[in-house]
C-alpha cells in the first residue's frame, strides 16, 4: 500500500521553463491537495480537488494549474516557472473534506527550484 | 495576527524530558490537527481531535475549545522525537476545505 507517491522528488528549473508534478494515491480517496512550504512559513494550499474532474482555487494559486481527470491523480503544472516557485510542493489526500473530520495523508514532498 | 498560533517556535531538551508544545487558535472549528515533520521532510498526521483528551503511544493530545487551546505532550522524550511539530485547525464556516495552518514547533531533543 503505497499511500500518496509524488513524482518527481528533485527538480532545477529554469525561469520561464514549464513542468508537471505529479500526485497518487491508492487510497481511494476523494479529495486531494496540493501545498507548498517554504522556510518560516507554514503550509500555504494551492488548488484542491473535491473528486475526479474537480479543481478549486486555494489561498495561492497564481502561476499554477491543475487537473484531476483521473481519481486517483492530482497533477500540479507550472506553465512558466519563476524564482519565487522555488519552494517545496506537498502533495496530500483524505477521504473527505470540509468539515476537516478527516486525517490527511501527505505524499513525501517534491523540491523545486527555479533558477 | 495569526489565526493559530504555536509557541514555542524552537525547543530543545534532553532526553527523558516531559515535552509541552502548545497552540492556540481564534477561529471557531470543528477539528484540529497535530502533524509531525520530520527533517528530510515528510508529514505525517498524528491526531486529529475536536474535543477532550487522544492518546498515541508517548504522545498525548488535548484540546479545550472553550479556551481555544490545544497541548501536545511528549512523555519520556528521545532523540527520534526531534522534528517539526505542526498544529493546524479546520474552521467551522469554511466551505473551502482550506486547514489554517500554524508555522510549527521545531523539537530538538539532545541524548
Amino acid at each position: 500500500n503505497a499511500g500518496v507517491t509524488q513524482t518527481p522528488k528533485f527538480r532545477v528549473l529554469k525561469t520561464g521553463q514549464s513542468m508537471t508534478l505529479l500526485c497518487a494515491q491508492d487510497m481511494n480517496h476523494e479529495y486531494m491537495y496540493w501545498y507548498r512550504q517554504d522556510p518560516g512559513m507554514g503550509l500555504r494550499l494551492i488548488h484542491y480537488s473535491v473528486g475526479e474532474g474537480t479543481t478549486a482555487k486555494g489561498e495561492v494559486p497564481d502561476g499554477y494549474n491543475v487537473s484531476r481527470l483521473k481519481k486517483q491523480n492530482f497533477l500540479l503544472g507550472l506553465e512558466s516557472a519563476a524564482p519565487s516557485q522555488t519552494s517545496v510542493y506537498f502533495c496530500a489526500s483524505s477521504l473527505e473534506g470540509g468539515s476537516g473530520a478527516n486525517v490527511l495523508t501527505f505524499g513525501a514532498g517534491s523540491r523545486l527550484t527555479v533558477l | 495576527k495569526n489565526e493559530v498560533e504555536q509557541s514555542p517556535q524552537n525547543l530543545t531538551a534532553q532526553e527523558g524530558e516531559f515535552i509541552t508544545i502548545n497552540c492556540s487558535y481564534s477561529v471557531g472549528i470543528s477539528a484540529l490537527h497535530w502533524l509531525q515533520q520530520h527533517p528530510g521532510g515528510g508529514i505525517v498526521s498524528l491526531f486529529m481531535l475536536s474535543s477532550g483528551k487522544k492518546k498515541h503511544g508517548r504522545l498525548i493530545a488535548t484540546i479545550n475549545i472553550q479556551e481555544k487551546h490545544s497541548s501536545l505532550h511528549i512523555t519520556a522524550s528521545h532523540p527520534r522525537d526531534s522534528a517539526v511539530y505542526i498544529c493546524a485547525v479546520s474552521p467551522c464556516m469554511d466551505s473551502n476545505y482550506q486547514l489554517i495552518w500554524g508555522a510549527g514547533t521545531k523539537l530538538i531533543i539532545k541524548p
